[in-house]
């Protein structure tokens, strides 16, 4: 079982729907979770992250987080053909200095015009 | 600030040739991480500095891969002798240690092709 679960996709939306991506993390000891934006050819940018059970907004993205059932999702509201890009979801511990964080491979999604 | 710089941005080698790829991190940031990309296995970790000593090497492939940090604004991954399926996006992250894990900012990678 890999740590850090993403469907790799793609998942096609049509413009202006909200799109879903979700994620599941196996490390119970996981504090942190991240939603990372990567364009093709570009490195990885952060989107979104998200500690705390429940959910966070940011504009039109909303990160949510369910501890008890180890899920993460990241929702796109209104996307945008500028969303096309591939979406990493990361998990993160830090003990005792000693910071750990594993990717997931990632789900592309398509915003169709 | 210029961000996390690295070069070369493209590699191209044949095999059995030795690769250094170069990081300059983020002023500031502690925490230094690099990692491999392919379309296979995605991101994976290959090795973590935290003020400039090695945490977790255990990504590391072989012992073809070494890494080194000699001072907090510069680090090396090296590869000798390299393979073809060495051949992958190599990305370099820093990040500021603290009690909740912080954000890791990504370099802009260096594509390598071994032949």
């Amino acid at each position: 079982q890999k740590e850090v679960e993403q469907n790799s996709g793609p998942l096609s939306v049509p413009e202006g729907a909200i799109a879903s991506l979700n994620c599941t993390y196996s490390d119970r000891g996981s504090q942190s979770f991240f939603w990372y934006r990567q364009y093709s050819g570009k490195s990885p940018e952060l989107i979104m992250f998200i500690y705390s059970n429940g959910d966070k907004e940011d504009g039109r993205f909303t990160a949510q987080l369910n501890k008890a059932s180890q899920y993460v999702s990241l929702l796109i509201r209104d996307s945008q053909p500028s969303d096309s890009a591939t979406y990493l979801c990361a998990a993160g511990s830090n003990k005792r200095g000693y910071q750990k964080v594993t990717f997931g491979t990632g789900t592309k999604l398509q915003v169709i015009p | 600030d210029a961000g996390v710089i690295q070069s070369p941005r493209h590699e191209v080698t044949e095999m059995g040739q030795e690769v250094t790829l170069r990081c300059k991190p983020i002023s500031g940031h502690n925490s230094l991480f690099w990692y491999r990309q392919t379309m296979m296995r995605g991101l994976e970790l290959l090795i973590y500095f935290n003020n400039n000593v090695p945490i977790d090497d255990s990504g590391m492939p072989e012992d073809r891969f070494s890494a080194k940090m000699p001072n907090a604004s510069f680090s090396t991954l090296k590869i000798q002798p390299s393979e073809p399926r060495d051949s992958a996006v190599y990305f370099c992250a820093s990040s500021i240690p603290g009690v909740v894990l912080t954000e890791q900012y990504f370099g802009p990678g260096t594509r390598l092709t071994v032949t």
